[in-house]
């Protein structure tokens, strides 16, 4: 089955950790997203890449950190900097920057 | 400004009514306009996209568009419970940048 898988499905970090979160697609998509949701809101972009080994910082950047070494594979890393990590984080990917987007089942964060 | 505005709701309706969600967006230059459900706790998934002015039907559900007021819509008939969702509108402004909008939450009553 094509898709995007999101993994873990719960990540729990203690205060001062980095953590990764996963993003594997198969669908052949050039573009990859990362959003955080917020509860009752909308979603704001992280980070974005349309092509192996180049990416751009979204809205909210600051405190996240990417990579595409692989087609496949878009990870974001959550680290200490990041004050308010709490949320919901999504990974999209796309055939390219202005088709639509298709999301894996995302990962819920918790600081604890 | 934001680039996507929708109406938070919540948006009530009864069962079987048609419910009509609406989203406005700033940059004129936007090209394509996307409908995405998301149920509770779980992630966003494409219900439609339209890219020219009108309206492109897909059962009941039909998005409209309309560039020269910066308005999409998006019309359910025959509005079911299983329709309880929040209902994000997806604009791509003219620099392939693409922006949500906070979402419309909408309850079927049965």
């Amino acid at each position: 089955d094509g898709g995007i898988t999101q993994s873990p499905k719960y990540l729990f970090r203690k205060e001062g950790q980095n953590v990764t979160l996963s993003c594997e697609q198969n669908l052949n998509h050039d573009a990859m997203y990362w959003y955080r949701q917020d509860p009752g809101q909308g979603l704001r972009l992280i980070y974005y890449s349309q092509i192996v080994n180049d990416f751009q910082k979204g809205d909210i950047a600051e405190g996240y950190s990417v990579s595409r070494e692989k087609k496949e594979s878009f990870p974001l890393t959550v680290t200490s900097a990041q004050k308010n990590p709490t949320a919901f984080y999504l990974c999209a990917s796309s055939i390219d920057r202005s088709t639509e987007a298709f999301f894996g089942q995302g990962t819920r964060l918790t600081v604890v | 400004q934001k680039e996507v505005e929708q109406n938070s709701g919540p948006l009530s309706v009864p069962e079987g009514a048609i419910a009509s969600l609406n989203c406005t967006y700033s940059d004129r230059g936007s090209q394509s306009f996307f409908w995405y459900r998301q149920y509770s706790g779980k992630s966003p998934e494409l219900i439609m996209f339209i890219y020219s002015n009108g309206d492109k039907e897909d059962g009941r559900f039909t998005a409209q568009l309309n560039k020269a007021s910066q308005y999409v819509s998006l019309l359910i008939r025959d509005s079911q419970p299983s329709d309880s969702a929040t209902y994000l509108c997806a604009v791509n402004n003219g620099a392939n940048n693409l922006f949500f909008g906070t979402g419309t939450r909408l309850t079927v009553i049965p």
